[in-house]
């Protein structure tokens, strides 16, 4: 398995407002996620940051909203630009261990946004 | 498109006893990955138990167990004894083949455990 930390786990921000989520693994990775959960759903793939290559973003999700970055193995972080209230979600970072008899997602403990 | 459906919103069970959660998934692909995964309330998504779609036997993890039925598309999760600890939301999540990486995960099944 892999351990996974991020940074913050909870913040409130003000409407218009930038806020920048740390995600950090405890062994070099591949691929790195990031889903954004809303309360009481299930999870939606935002982006896949891969380190050394630009992040591929799913559909409804743009690069100017959610800015990635991936500088090395362990390391991403997500960006929520010009929050708005419908931002309020818990985001969640990602890694697949791969190599094993199964390739397997382990999470991080997740971030929860309230935008105001 | 590969989906996968949770037809149970809430479950309850009382201590000790044994909870079924449902799970069904559509997909023409015959390699692929199944997954549970339990989210408490302190919100950590955790990995309860994995299966290979190319293996008969079905996955166990002490108290936990899974009924894969590959042609029913059909993957539900049993609990055993359950515990208070086990109070949670369950997500089911498929995995297509090696080569593509994108988790598909159903809306979840809340598991109440009654004292």
């Amino acid at each position: 398995s892999a351990v996974i930390s991020q940074k913050p786990s909870r913040d409130i921000c003000q409407r218009g407002t930038s806020l920048t989520i740390q995600c950090q693994v405890d062994s070099q990775v591949t691929m790195m996620f990031w889903y954004r959960q809303q309360p009481g759903q299930s999870l939606t793939l935002i982006a896949t940051a891969n380190q050394g290559s630009e992040a591929t973003y799913e559909s409804g999700f743009v690069i100017d909203k959610f800015p990635i970055s991936r500088p090395n193995l362990t390391f991403s972080t997500l960006t929520v630009s010009n929050m708005s209230p419908e931002d309020s979600s818990i985001y969640l970072c990602s890694v697949e261990l791969t190599g094993g008899p199964t390739d397997t997602q382990y999470f991080g403990p997740g971030t929860r946004l309230t935008v105001l | 498109a590969q989906t996968v459906t949770q037809s149970q919103p809430e479950m309850s069970v009382q201590e000790a006893e044994t909870v079924t959660l449902s799970c069904t998934y559509d997909t023409s692909e015959s390699d692929y990955y199944l997954f549970w995964y339990k989210q408490p309330p302190s919100r950590q998504m955790i990995l309860v138990i994995r299966q290979e779609a190319y293996k008969q036997q079905n996955a166990t993890e002490n108290r936990f167990s899974v009924n894969f039925q590959k042609a029913a598309k059909s993957f539900s999760l049993k609990i055993s004894d359950s515990q208070l600890g086990d109070a949670a939301m369950y997500f089911c999540a498929y995995r297509p083949p090696p080569g593509t990486y994108k988790y598909i995960f159903g809306t979840g099944t809340r598991l109440k455990v009654l004292a």
